[in-house]
């Protein structure tokens, strides 16, 4: 089936604009994750929605990001007034929910700010 | 929270030697631990996990194995071959310290298999 996807692959944006991200998970799976990956890094959590439960919000590095997740399937990630140190690769994941564990990835989006 | 450290960093092996690449943690409470696969420009791959109530994990010739009283797990390929280089991440699932439980990854690794 579908794996998860994510739009725009690429965006190029000027410094002190807004982007949003979006992803669309796999059918059925009712927890999405929102991390970050930086130039050879490893991958930063950001937030984690759960069916309608209140989101884990406890990844996000300041009050410029924000996340919405729309009738438990599509995902939006904003990042307003955006700085060059927010460049990197944004990527979503899904799972199928509580007790299940495995992650499935998106392509990501790579964000660079100018 | 957690914190998970990987090492090494960068691996170069001979084709058809053996990869072992190493992560420890700091929660020991978390219960679970993915391994990632990440080739150039595309997204990470689960290619093997496991969870805190078993010690090996075997699947043709990649295998996990996991001590919990050292808190730490590696990831073994025999047999490699050009089409496993690649960045390998590995995970620990932890509290966030924010009502859920999450994935706290390593640096990563990257493998270079030498034909």
């Amino acid at each position: 089936g579908a794996g998860v996807s994510q739009s725009p692959s690429n965006k190029v944006t000027e410094k002190g604009k807004d982007v949003e991200l979006r992803c669309d998970p796999i059918s059925g799976h009712t927890a999405l994750y929102w991390y970050r990956q930086s130039l050879g890094q490893g991958l930063e959590f950001l937030i984690y929605f759960q069916g309608n439960s209140a989101p884990d919000k406890s990844g996000l590095p300041s009050d410029r990001f924000s996340a919405e997740r729309t009738g438990g399937s599509v995902s939006t990630l904003t990042i307003q007034r955006t700085q060059q140190e927010d460049s990197a690769v944004y990527l979503c994941a899904s799972a199928r929910g509580l007790s299940t564990y495995e992650q499935y990835f998106g392509p990501g989006t790579r964000l660079t700010v100018t | 929270g957690e914190n998970v450290e990987q090492h090494p960093s960068t691996l170069s092996v001979q084709e058809g030697d053996s990869a072992v690449i190493k992560c420890t943690y700091s929660d020991s409470a978390s219960n679970y631990f993915p391994w990632y696969k990440q080739e150039l420009g595309k997204r990470p791959q689960l290619i093997i996990d496991i969870r805190s109530n078993v010690g090996e994990k075997k699947d043709q010739r990649i295998a996990v194995t996991l001590n919990k009283t050292a808190k730490h797990f590696s990831l073994h390929i025999t047999e490699t071959q050009p089409e496993d280089s690649a960045v390998y991440f590995c995970a620990a699932r932890g509290y966030s310290g924010a009502g859920s439980y999450q994935l706290t990854f390593g640096k990563g690794t990257k493998l270079s298999v030498i034909p």
